[in-house]
């Protein structure tokens, strides 16, 4: 069975804090992608990797980083949490070539205070 | 990117009855997803359909990729139909990034017994 796991289902940060989130996946994918979802606002792309030690910006990477330092797993980091990074992170990875399924992983709900 | 509008944003119905949601697009594409958001926030996925049609037991869903068009049919809905239905595609674009999907805002489904 397709398993993309997340470390936490809910986070609660302070302003300021440096926060992880983790992501893994057991399908040997080489594609990895991380989304914030909010309100009236839909699903965005935050960054993706299409291989280990790759990573490409998508279209709101401000005020994030990211790292793939293995093949199965994709961390996102915030640098200093925000109030207005508080949303619903989402994490998908799918194989290589383009068309082909992308799977969730089950979401982290973040506040940050 | 691509434009993704899906129709209607919001619908409400009674259990037993069906349903159909359109997801529209502006571009050719090599994937096309439905999913749907549990209430814990999961992106369940329903349908990878670039073409054609598939079936899935109550579930239905139809690409025409000429006319940029997909459409989710529910028979016989049921409370536990409720939630979000996105549709999600990946831009036919030999210079894009690979497997790269772009969302539309989704259509809030709620079903009452």
């Amino acid at each position: 069975d397709v398993k993309v796991t997340q470390s936490s289902r809910y986070l609660v940060k302070r302003t300021g804090e440096k926060v992880f989130l983790e992501c893994v996946q057991d399908m040997d994918h080489e594609n990895m992608f991380w989304y914030r979802q909010d309100p009236g606002l839909g699903l965005r792309l935050i960054y993706f990797s299409y291989d280990v030690k790759m990573k490409e910006k998508g279209d709101i990477p401000e005020g994030y980083s990211v790292s793939r330092e293995k093949k199965e797993r994709f961390s996102l980091i915030l640098e200093s949490a925000s109030t207005n990074q508080t949303s619903m992170y989402l994490c998908a990875s799918s194989t290589h070539t383009s068309g082909n399924e992308q799977f969730f992983g089950p979401g982290t709900r973040l506040t940050v205070l | 990117g691509i434009q993704v509008e899906q129709s209607p944003p919001d619908l409400i119905l009674q259990e037993g009855a069906n349903s159909t949601l359109r997801c529209n697009f502006s571009d050719s594409v090599n994937n096309l997803q439905w999913f749907h958001q549990n209430p814990w926030g999961q992106l369940i996925n329903l349908f990878y359909i670039p073409s054609g049609t598939k079936q899935n037991g109550r579930l239905s869903a139809t690409t025409v990729a000429t006319e940029r068009y997909s459409l989710l049919y529910i028979s016989s809905s049921q409370t536990t139909d409720s939630g979000v239905y996105f549709c999600a595609v990946e831009r036919n674009d030999r210079g894009s990034t690979l497997g790269r999907l772009y969302f539309g805002r989704g259509t809030q489904l709620t079903v009452w017994p």
